[in-house]
């Protein structure tokens, strides 16, 4: 079942502005995980936050959660040309052996 | 270095020939899936196992086929593939499911069944 869904499905900015991407899931979760992927390429772990935390910072990213909205965003502050990508969150669901991922957001970042 | 090695990276075949993918991770992770990703449908879960000898389906396994007889390996095959199965595939493993663990991906199979 898909039921991560990202909003925007595109975005573009310029290099520097900050970037931010939504999620909404339907069920509950024991956390929430956000993963990058490069054009075709393999996808890469970025940082999850568990279902009792509402905030959490790595570098120049930082998600939030809202449990009884399910649903999370993922800020990129400063961007990079090189954070062009796509970007999906995925959760992992409470009673499934499975991470179950969004349809992602492709971010653009104009140098 | 720690990886997850998914063979082939590109594979052209025709429908019905039986073909294996592999998919090799050396961090003696026990949690190991298959995953496609088609446009406008995000990653979709194929197949997954627990640990050596666990396998257990995932939302899309009609047409897979895997084993798991090391904890290293963990084989996609395709019986006789048909052109709806055309897709890019990619394996992942974590240390077990669930808890707070990520998962390490395979840079991907992108399979064309003429």
């Amino acid at each position: 079942s898909q039921q991560g869904e990202e909003d925007p499905q595109a975005l573009s900015i310029q290099e520097g502005e900050n970037a931010t991407m939504n999620c909404s899931y339907k069920t509950s979760i024991n956390n929430l995980q956000w993963y990058r992927q490069n054009s075709g390429r393999g996808l890469v772990h970025l940082i999850l936050i568990r279902s009792n935390e509402r905030e959490k910072h790595s570098g120049r990213l930082r998600v939030t959660l809202d449990t009884s909205k399910k649903s999370s965003s993922l800020l990129i502050t400063a961007s990079r040309a090189a954070d062009t990508a796509s970007y999906f969150c995925a959760t992992d669901d409470t009673g499934r052996r499975a991470l179950t991922f969004g349809s992602g957001t492709r971010l653009q970042v104009q140098p | 270095e720690a990886q997850v090695t998914q063979n082939p990276r590109y594979l052209i075949t025709v429908t019905g020939k039986k073909l294996t993918v592999t998919c090799s991770q050396n961090m003696n992770h026990e949690y190991m899936s298959w995953y496609r990703q088609d446009p406008g449908l995000g990653l979709r879960q194929i197949y997954y196992s627990m640990n050596v000898e666990v396998t257990d389906k995932g939302d899309v396994p009609e047409g897979y086929k895997v084993s798991r007889k090391e904890k290293r390996n963990f084989p996609l095959i395709l019986e006789s593939p048909s052109p709806n199965q055309t897709s890019l595939y990619f394996c992942a493993s974590s240390p077990r499911f669930g808890g707070s663990t990520e998962a390490f991906f395979g840079q991907g199979t992108r399979l064309t069944v003429v």
